[in-house]
């Protein structure tokens, strides 16, 4: 199947600064992109639909102003945790989809990146 | 709303045991249903969807069946392998959604011995 890669797959950083994550889509073109955090033994939760081109679609209680989403290209979404604080430790997830004609419509996830802040 | 409630884990099995991992859904609609699987370091994998009732998913010797009189979506294999050790995840797409906006169930461990 296709490929979606997370980078970093795990940071660690101070209180007060901010992280930024990448998703690329390594072997389809993807013009929506999909952010989740998972907190331990809990569920995936939808923070954010990232449009190409176009602001992110954020989900009721998140923040959009401590978490930017940046969907540039149609290969690459970037998360962007701003003075992150230790609550913000967690499990970061994204997914693309597959949109574009000839594609499947099927969402491939990233390896998830894991964010913690001291 | 849209929810998903798994069975909580870790279910734990001897190789060539029956599987069953239990996934029931709430939605308004005829939402699209998913399994996913996450092998230990690696990213959340399709397994198997259903898009309307009564649709059979299967792929890998898993299978779930869309069952919309109970709502639910339970993954089954007839025998397990050591290397089906992961995290399962049900999941549900909204009416509107498609493959967007997917709703997913706290995850079930399955861990397989020899």
């Amino acid at each position: 199947g296709a490929v979606v890669s997370q980078h970093p797959s795990w940071v660690i950083c101070k209180s007060g600064t901010s992280v930024k994550i990448e998703c690329r889509s390594l072997d389809f073109q993807a013009t929506t992109m999909f952010w989740y955090r998972q907190f331990p033994k809990q569920s995936l939760m939808l923070m954010a639909t990232s449009n190409e081109g176009s602001k992110a679609t954020y989900e009721q209680g998140v923040e959009k102003d401590k978490f930017l989403i940046n969907h540039a290209s149609l290969t690459l979404s970037t998360l962007t945790v701003t003075s992150a604080h230790p609550e913000d430790s967690s499990f970061y997830i994204c997914s693309a989809r597959d949109g574009l004609a000839g594609g499947t419509g099927e969402l491939f996830f990233g390896e998830g990146s894991r964010l913690t802040v001291l | 709303g849209n929810s998903v409630t798994q069975m909580e884990g870790p279910v734990t099995l001897s190789e060539e045991a029956f599987l069953t991992i239990n996934c029931t859904y709430t939605a308004t609609g005829y939402p699209s249903l998913f399994w996913y699987v996450q092998y230990p370091g690696e990213g959340l994998q399709l397994l198997l969807k259903a898009t309307k009732a009564d649709d059979k998913g299967s792929n890998k010797g898993f299978e779930a069946t869309y069952r919309k009189e109970t709502t639910s979506f339970h993954l089954e294999k007839g025998s397990v392998q050591v290397s089906d050790s992961a995290v399962y995840f049900c999941a549900l797409s909204p009416v509107s959604g498609g493959y967007n906006k997917l709703i997913f169930g706290a995850g079930t461990r399955l861990a397989v011995h020899p």
